[in-house]
């Protein structure tokens, strides 16, 4: 059973602070790795994705990716209260040939202004 | 300009029943999906079809009944609803079955009294 797992939080912090969340995997054959944010009551939007090892930057977000250690990260800079959402990690993993998404249960973020 | 839309967004019903829920994608896709996200907000893959033809079922009782009459729609057809079917039920798409970015609909609230 390939498992993704978050700590559901809530992670609190104030405006202006860095916001960490993380996320481990089990599936040491995934090749792709998305993080999404969902607004209460909202669809899953993209944050960011990340294939190789190492840091990528978007904006106030980085993702890091370890896949020595299965674990992926999401760096959110100069936290806003309109960050304020669920943070899904999802991995993607083979399925009889074809590419599914496993996600996590999430990590809800506040951040208090 | 909406890319991936479904309908209802509410759905509302009597246990017993046969309901229908619709999704389009216009965003040229080979891929869609549906994933039901229950009350505790874990988001979990049912089934993916790749130009029309199932390549994912995951462990989804016999009265769910996918069906894509072309790859920009995919709809999920359910019998004899039960309780706990009450989930919300989201369509995405992506441009190709290994590892892509999934685009997700608004989703379909169904309540099952």
């Amino acid at each position: 059973q390939k498992e993704v797992e978050q700590n559901s939080g809530p992670l609190s912090v104030p405006e202006g602070a860095i916001a960490s969340l993380n996320c481990t995997y089990s599936d040491r054959g995934s090749q792709s790795f998305f993080w999404y944010r969902q607004y209460s009551g909202k669809s899953p939007e993209l944050i960011m994705f990340i294939y190789s090892n190492g840091d990528k930057e978007d904006g106030r977000f980085t993702a890091q990716l370890n896949k020595a250690s299965q674990y992926v990260s999401l760096l959110i800079r100069d936290s806003q209260p309109s960050d304020s959402a669920t943070y899904l990690c999802a991995v993607n993993s083979l399925n009889s040939g074809y590419s599914t998404l496993t996600f996590g249960k999430g990590t809800m973020l506040l951040v208090s202004p | 300009d909406t890319a991936v839309s479904q309908t209802p967004k509410y759905l509302v019903t009597q246990m017993g029943n046969d309901k229908s829920i619709k999704c389009e994608q216009n965003l040229g896709h080979d891929t869609m999906y549906w994933y039901k996200q229950d009350s505790k907000k874990f988001l979990k893959i049912m089934f993916s079809y790749n130009n029309k033809e199932l390549i994912i079922n995951e462990t989804v009782p016999n009265r769910f009944s996918p069906k894509s009459p072309d790859k920009a729609h995919l709809n999920l057809h359910i019998n004899s609803l039960e309780l706990g079917d009450s989930a919300v039920y989201f369509c995405a798409s992506s441009q190709k079955t290994r590892g892509d970015t999934q685009y997700f609909g608004p989703g379909t609230r169904l309540t099952v009294l």
